[in-house]
């Protein structure tokens, strides 16, 4: 069965660290890969998303995250934090043309200055 | 252009007593998703619909009815609310398959059943 699994469920970092997000996944197979985000009070956004190809992608608000598949891994970096970015991040895996997405319980991200 | 709209925003119940979530899209979305959201466990799919007129079972369904009359509007309901009910409902909408497309979320709905 696929699964998600976020080990942090609260990171906190002072503006201007880098920061990086867990994420594994268990999948029979190369599954799609999901980050989005969650800002107070509001519905989740997309940040970035993995099918195929290069294994580093980018994102929006100056997100990356790196596939690795020997660690069944979808970690989700930023090189320097803005307290804007203080938000719930899931992680979401899905198969191919699924009809549905499985999501992670989600990390926290608290942002000092 | 609103997205995804929801309606209430906020809601308190009673025990057994019954409501109906509205979410509406204006993109036109085929797929429409109902979750809820709970300290500690994230995104929990209640139920979703790849089409007018079409329903099918989540994660957590149990409890909950939907229906999809329309293709912009999805209803959920709760026919006889439980206090386990209490959470953060999110709608969400996709052109179609959310692997190949982005899954757009409404500003969820805080439900309280005491």
């Amino acid at each position: 069965a696929q699964s998600v699994t976020q080990p942090d469920i609260h990171i906190t970092v002072s503006e201007g660290a880098s920061l990086e997000l867990r994420c594994n996944y268990s999948y029979g197979a190369t599954p799609y890969l999901f980050w989005y985000v969650q800002s107070p009070g509001q519905g989740l956004q997309l940040l970035l998303k993995y099918f195929s190809g290069d294994t580093l992608v980018q994102g929006i608000k100056g997100f990356e995250a790196e596939f690795k598949r020997s660690q069944s891994s979808f970690n989700l970096r930023k090189p320097s934090v803005h307290w804007s970015d203080a938000a719930e991040y899931f992680c979401a895996v899905g198969p191919y043309n699924t009809d549905k997405l499985i999501f992670g319980t989600g990390t926290r991200l608290q942002v000092f200055p | 252009n609103a997205g995804v709209t929801q309606t209430p925003k906020f809601r308190v119940l009673k025990t057994g007593q019954s409501m109906t979530l509205l979410c509406a899209q204006d993109m036109n979305h085929e797929y429409m998703y109902w979750y809820r959201q709970d300290p500690g466990m994230g995104l929990r799919l209640i139920h979703y619909s790849v089409g007018e007129g079409t329903t099918a079972k989540g994660e957590v369904p149990d409890g909950y009815n939907v229906s999809r009359l329309k293709k912009q509007n999805f209803l959920l309901g709760l026919e006889s609310a439980a206090p386990s009910q209490t959470s953060v409902y999110f709608c969400a909408s996709s052109s179609s398959t959310p692997t190949q497309y982005e899954q757009y979320f409404g500003p969820g709905t805080r439900l309280t059943v005491t």
